[in-house]
């Protein structure tokens, strides 16, 4: 089935305990991108990539890195995570950058204490 | 500066009743819009573009560009429309810079 996978769906951590997201697509899909969604904001971009090792920056990028060694995998980096970064995070891609019909991933709520 | 508003938060309707979701955008070039529905439980999911003229689900929306707008729009709402809905402006400029901006969403809630 072609699809975005997220892991994990629920992931509660500490202020400054470093953690990953992981983000796999298996449609070869050169676009990918990661999102925040919080009440009453929408969507933000944090980082998109338009293929390997091609990231740069969205919207809302501080605090977060993000890698593209391989082409299915796009993980999200918090280094050093604070409460600010509570959100719902989402991962897309796209066969490419422009194109509208996102593939999303189910979600991953984020908790930092 | 580019700008998708959808000025509702929570829209709640009776079953049977039409349904009118708004989204205003504010965009210098030539917009392309879209809606995008999140259903409970499941990933939030391309519903219909403007640019394709179609009704999908008994939806359908219509750019508006003297309005600004492309509100999203169904004549006789069903339980199963309760959901999240964005709407997002496909924004391009400078040549080559390019971006998704989406509203803040709006919550439909299809009452019995």
């Amino acid at each position: 089935e072609a699809q975005v996978t997220q892991n994990p769906r629920y992931l509660i951590t500490v202020t400054g305990k470093k953690l990953t997201v992981t983000c796999s697509q298996n449609m070869n899909h050169e676009y990918m991108s990661w999102y925040r969604q919080d009440p009453g904001l929408g969507l933000r971009q944090i980082y998109y990539s338009m293929n390997v090792e091609v990231t740069d920056k969205g919207d809302v990028p501080e605090g977060y890195k993000v890698s593209r060694k391989e082409k299915r995998n796009f993980p999200l980096i918090l280094e050093s995570p604070s409460p600010n970064q509570t959100s719902l995070y989402f991962c897309a891609s796209s066969p490419y950058r422009g194109d509208e019909k996102l593939f999303f991933g189910s979600g991953t709520q984020l908790s930092v204490l | 500066a580019q700008r998708v508003t959808q000025p509702e938060k929570l829209l709640s309707v009776f079953k049977g009743a039409p349904v009118e979701l708004k989204c205003n955008y504010s965009y210098s070039g030539s917009p392309e819009l879209f809606w995008y529905v999140q259903y409970s439980r499941q990933r939030l999911q391309l519903l219909l573009r403007h640019i394709s003229r179609e009704s999908i689900k008994g939806f359908t929306a219509d750019l508006n560009k003297g309005e600004t707008s492309f509100h999203l729009k169904k004549p006789f709402a069903q339980e199963e429309d309760s959901a999240m809905y964005y709407c997002a402006l496909s924004a391009y400029w400078m040549d080559s810079n390019y971006q998704l901006i989406w509203g803040a969403g709006t919550k439909l809630i299809i009452k019995p």
